[in-house]
């Protein structure tokens, strides 16, 4: 697609359900990362894919919250009984590759609150 | 690991006055230093980045930004600021001496442009 798409744009549910999070990258960026981005924060990274495996994942905070990008495009975030301090806005972004020079491009976010 | 700080969390300017918001960072190889800006309920937007050549950088919508590494700064500018540009603007590193596309972000300042 012309640019990264995030769906939900927002999410309200109750502390210990489990939330799924979709990312759609760029088309033919081989390279996403997902970001959790707290109120008044910079972006903090979580996960980096490059392709179809996790390059690295030591942003990831608890064995709670889990990525996969199964055909190395579409990615989902998945979080496993969610608490209140999972509140952010999850952000998904894509670059051409894995060249640290690259630009990431971000989506809009999806906006998770846990009541 | 590599780190930004933007010392200023709030940055206020009158319009057509120059502007200045700050960065500084920490990496242990060459830094690939990057700025984006946030608007309000949309994604993070790129400006422009160093990655090597010319200190002076330019970007999008009439910002540069120097790169001063006796300093370790990164400073973003504009010489004459415009209500539009009122915004998040966020620094970002990564270390082109490591094999990995952990970039990491400061925690923000909000520029605000007064008619």
């Amino acid at each position: 697609g012309a640019g990264v798409s995030q769906t939900p744009s927002n999410k309200v549910t109750e502390k210990g359900k489990y939330v799924e999070l979709r990312c759609d990258p760029i088309s033919g960026h081989t390279a996403l990362y997902w970001y959790r981005q707290s109120l008044g924060q910079g972006p903090e990274f979580l996960i980096y894919f490059q392709g179809t495996g996790a390059a690295d994942d030591s942003g990831l905070p608890n064995d709670r919250f889990f990525a996969v990008r199964p055909e190395g495009s579409v990615s989902t975030l998945k979080i496993q009984r969610t608490e209140r301090g999972d509140s952010a806005v999850y952000l998904c972004a894509s670059s051409r590759d894995r060249s640290g020079a690259n630009v990431l491009t971000f989506g809009a976010g999806s906006r998770l609150t846990v009541l | 690991a590599q780190s930004v700080a933007q010392p200023e969390d709030q940055v206020n300017v009158a319009e057509g006055n120059p502007l200045t918001v700050k960065c500084t960072y920490s990496v242990s190889g060459n830094p690939y230093l990057f700025w984006y800006v946030q608007y309000p309920n949309r994604g993070l937007q790129f400006l422009l980045k160093y990655i090597t050549g010319d200190n002076l950088v330019k970007g999008s919508y009439g910002f540069e930004a120097e790169f001063n590494k006796s300093q370790t700064s990164f400073h973003l500018k504009k010489p004459s600021a415009l209500v539009s540009d009122s915004a998040l603007y966020f620094c970002a590193v990564r270390d082109g001496g490591l094999n990995n596309n952990d970039m990491r972000f400061g925690a923000g300042t909000r520029l605000t442009v007064k008619p």
